[in-house]
């Protein structure tokens, strides 16, 4: 069965910093990988995803990933955050087509 | 274009009531899911639609969980005799099926008291 970890329930980060936050999955069979952010209130929305091809992944609002097979992580950075940011992320894993397995999500929070 | 769209946004009903919780998925989507979300924790999957038949209902928590989608468009969840643990946010999502991207609405907080 496929699971998804997500080592930081918070992080913390002051504005203009770069931020990663972790993910990391277990599976036995190719995944596909997937990000998404959920403000307050909001439906959740997909900032990037792994399919097949270039294990580095650029997303909307200036995100990016980076799969990596060998330590089945596919950890989530941008280089410099906005107060805007400040919102929850969840990481998640899908075998096919459906079935989405999240993480616990991370909960971003950009100092001023 | 529209997205997914869910209502109520927020339901609050009694221990044992039973509710109904509605999904409009994205036009032309063929497939649509429903997940939960409780406080803290990711969204869970419960069921998968594909058109009008339930391809995969593995996550339903039990039989008091039912969901239908019978013009192969709006789905229902709907809760028999509900109970305080099923509090939560259930989302919905929908996607094309040859699109690996599944598109959320913003759920339905229900509130079991």
């Amino acid at each position: 069965a496929q699971s998804v970890t997500q080592l930081d329930s918070q992080v913390p980060v002051f504005e203009e910093a770069p931020v990663e936050l972790r993910c990391n999955y277990s599976s036995s069979v190719s995944v596909y990988l997937f990000w998404y952010v959920q403000y307050p209130n909001q439906g959740l929305q997909l900032l990037l995803k792994y399919l097949s091809g270039s294990t580095l992944v650029k997303g909307i609002n200036g995100f990016e990933a980076e799969f990596n097979k060998s330590q089945t992580s596919f950890h989530l950075r941008k280089p410099s955050v906005h107060i805007s940011d400040t919102a929850e992320y969840f990481c998640a894993v899908s075998v096919g087509t459906y079935k989405y397995i999240f993480g616990t999500g991370t909960r971003l929070k950009v100092l001023a | 274009g529209a997205g997914v769209s869910q209502t109520p946004s927020n339901k609050v009903t009694e221990k044992g009531k039973y509710v109904e919780l509605r999904c409009d998925p994205i036009s032309g989507h063929t497939a649509l899911y429903w997940y939960r979300q409780s406080l803290g924790q990711g969204p869970e999957f419960l069921i998968y639609f594909q058109g009008t038949g339930a391809a995969d209902d593995s996550g339903l928590p039990n039989d008091r969980f039912f969901a239908v989608r019978p013009e192969g468009s709006v789905s229902t969840l709907k809760i028999q005799r509900t109970e305080r643990g099923d509090s939560a946010v259930y989302l919905c999502a929908s996607s094309n099926w040859t699109v690996h991207e599944q598109y959320f609405g913003p759920g339905t907080r229900l509130t079991v008291t």
